[in-house]
């Protein structure tokens, strides 16, 4: 299989810099999304990394290293509406393949 | 204007029935999909689907079964519906394929008592 693993509750304070870790299994792998889902609503695209290195989008950074089946989720300048779980899929096996969600980090963020 | 919209938003129903979701995007998009997300909140791709190619993911029960008229919807259409059915569906959108962020319908509460 293709697993995806991520922690599954983080909590963070407001204003600080929190990291979401993803690993998974390389075999066949293409590329890795992030997604923001608040409760009770539909997942909203973050970011695609199929290259190694850190893509930054405003607050929000996404990293990957093909090599070690890692990537990470980094939010700077935490808002009370970043509380939401993110989840990490994993695209295989190209265009027609499958992409593989993880259950979800649920962040809570605090004052 | 709503880029993916999905009815009814909430849906119960009987064990032994049949029920079908619509799903509608105006994006222009080529390519719609259906997930199913449980109780645990895990999301599973059921279906991608374009004018040339239907994907289907094996372990879908062939009591679902998605049906598109045109382009722009994909409805999916499930018999005899079992407890375990219990879930909240979305469906999605790409332009192309697998590459291409998804665009999410607002999901579909479907309770089987």
């Amino acid at each position: 299989g293709q697993n995806i693993d991520q922690p599954t509750e983080m909590t963070a304070t407001e204003g600080a810099i929190v990291q979401i870790n993803c690993t998974y299994q390389t075999s066949g792998f293409n590329g890795l999304f992030w997604y923001q889902q608040h409760a009770g609503e539909a997942p909203t695209f973050l970011s695609y990394n199929v290259l190694d290195g850190l893509e930054e989008k405003g607050r929000f950074s996404s990293f990957l290293s093909r090599s070690k089946g890692y990537s990470y989720l980094l939010l700077k300048e935490l808002q009370m509406k970043d509380s939401a779980s993110y989840l990490c899929a994993g695209l295989y096996g190209g265009s027609q393949g499958n992409l593989i969600f993880g259950k979800g980090t649920k962040l809570s963020v605090k004052p | 204007d709503t880029a993916v919209s999905q009815t009814p938003k909430y849906l119960v129903t009987q064990m032994g029935n049949d029920k079908s979701i619509k799903c509608e995007q105006n994006l222009g998009h080529d390519t719609m999909y259906w997930y199913k997300q449980d109780s645990k909140k895990f999301l599973k791709i059921m279906f991608s689907y374009n004018n040339k190619e239907l994907i289907i993911n094996e372990t879908v029960p062939n009591r679902f079964s998605p049906k598109s008229p045109d382009k722009a919807h994909l409805n999916l259409h499930i018999n005899s519906l079992e407890l375990g059915d219990s879930a909240v569906y979305f469906c999605a959108s790409s332009q192309t394929d697998l590459y291409n962020e998804q665009f999410f319908g607002p999901g579909t509460r479907l309770t089987v008592l």
